[in-house]
C-alpha cells in the first residue's frame, strides 16, 4: 500500500532564508507525487507535481522539488523564503492507473519570521 | 479556472441531526471526492465518485453516505451526526478517466467547518 510520510509538523524559518519541507513515501511502483498549499481559510491549491517527465520539477511561487529514486523522496524547496510562503504545505502521491485518489501525508506547518 | 464550491464556510449542528453538505465543480470532471482534514492526520479520503450514480468508499466511509444524481455535485450526508464527526471538510474534482494513466491533478474547494455539539 502506498503512504505519504512528511518529516516535521511545524517548520519555522527566518524572511529569505532557505525552505526545505521533507517527504518520503512508500510505492512498489514510482508513483505520481504533489505538493499542496493551504494558505489560511482556504482548500488546497496545487504548488507541482511529479509525473516522470523530469526529476527536478519547478512550481507556483518559486518552489521546487526533486524526485529521488534511491531515496524514495520529494522534497519541497525554495531559496528564500516570504512572508507570504506561511501556511500548510501537504505532500501527497497517487497511483499511475486506476482511480486516481491522493493519499496525503500529515502537513507541515511553515511559519516565515521577519 | 476551474471551480469548486461548497455549500457553506461554516456549519454548526447538533447530536444526531442529519447533515448534508454540498459540492459543486463547474469544469465537467469524471471524479469527485470528499475528505476530511484534522490537525495532525493530514487529509483523508471519505468517499469518491468517478461516474454519476457510481460512489466507492475511501479510507473512513463509516458514518457518512454520498450521492451524486448530476455529474456537477456531490453531496456528503452525515446520517446521525456525532461530536466526532466535528471537521473540516473538503470536496475535490479531477478529470482523469477510469483506467486512464496519467497524473490526475484534483481541484479543491474552500472547505466547510463543521462543528458538531
Amino acid at each position: 500500500a502506498q503512504s505519504v510520510t512528511q518529516l516535521g509538523s511545524h517548520v519555522s524559518v527566518s524572511e529569505g532564508a532557505l525552505v526545505l519541507l521533507r517527504c518520503n513515501y512508500s510505492s512498489s511502483v514510482p508513483p505520481y507525487l504533489f505538493w499542496y498549499v493551504q494558505y489560511p481559510n482556504q482548500g488546497l491549491q496545487l504548488l507541482l507535481k511529479y509525473t516522470s517527465a523530469a526529476t527536478l520539477v519547478k512550481g507556483i511561487n518559486g518552489f521546487e522539488a526533486e524526485f529521488k529514486k534511491s531515496e524514495t523522496s520529494f522534497h519541497l524547496t525554495k531559496p528564500s523564503a516570504h512572508m507570504s510562503d506561511a501556511a500548510e504545505y501537504f505532500c501527497a502521491v497517487s497511483d499511475r492507473v486506476g482511480t486516481g485518489k491522493l493519499i496525503f501525508g500529515q502537513g507541515t506547518t511553515l511559519q516565515v519570521k521577519p | 479556472d476551474v471551480k469548486v464550491t461548497q455549500s457553506s464556510r461554516y456549519l454548526v449542528k447538533r447530536t444526531g441531526e442529519k447533515v448534508f453538505l454540498e459540492c459543486v465543480q463547474d469544469m465537467d470532471h469524471e471524479n469527485m471526492f470528499w475528505y476530511r482534514q484534522d490537525p495532525g492526520l493530514g487529509l483523508r479520503l471519505i468517499y469518491f465518485s468517478y461516474d454519476v450514480k457510481m460512489k466507492e468508499k475511501g479510507d473512513i466511509p463509516e458514518g457518512y453516505s454520498v450521492s451524486r444524481e448530476k455529474k456537477e455535485r456531490f453531496s456528503l450526508i452525515l446520517e446521525s451526526a456525532s461530536t466526532n464527526q466535528t471537521s473540516m471538510y473538503l470536496c475535490a474534482s479531477s478529470s482523469r478517466r477510469w483506467g486512464q494513466e496519467g497524473p490526475d491533478t484534483q481541484y479543491f474547494g474552500p472547505g466547510t467547518r463543521l462543528t458538531v455539539l
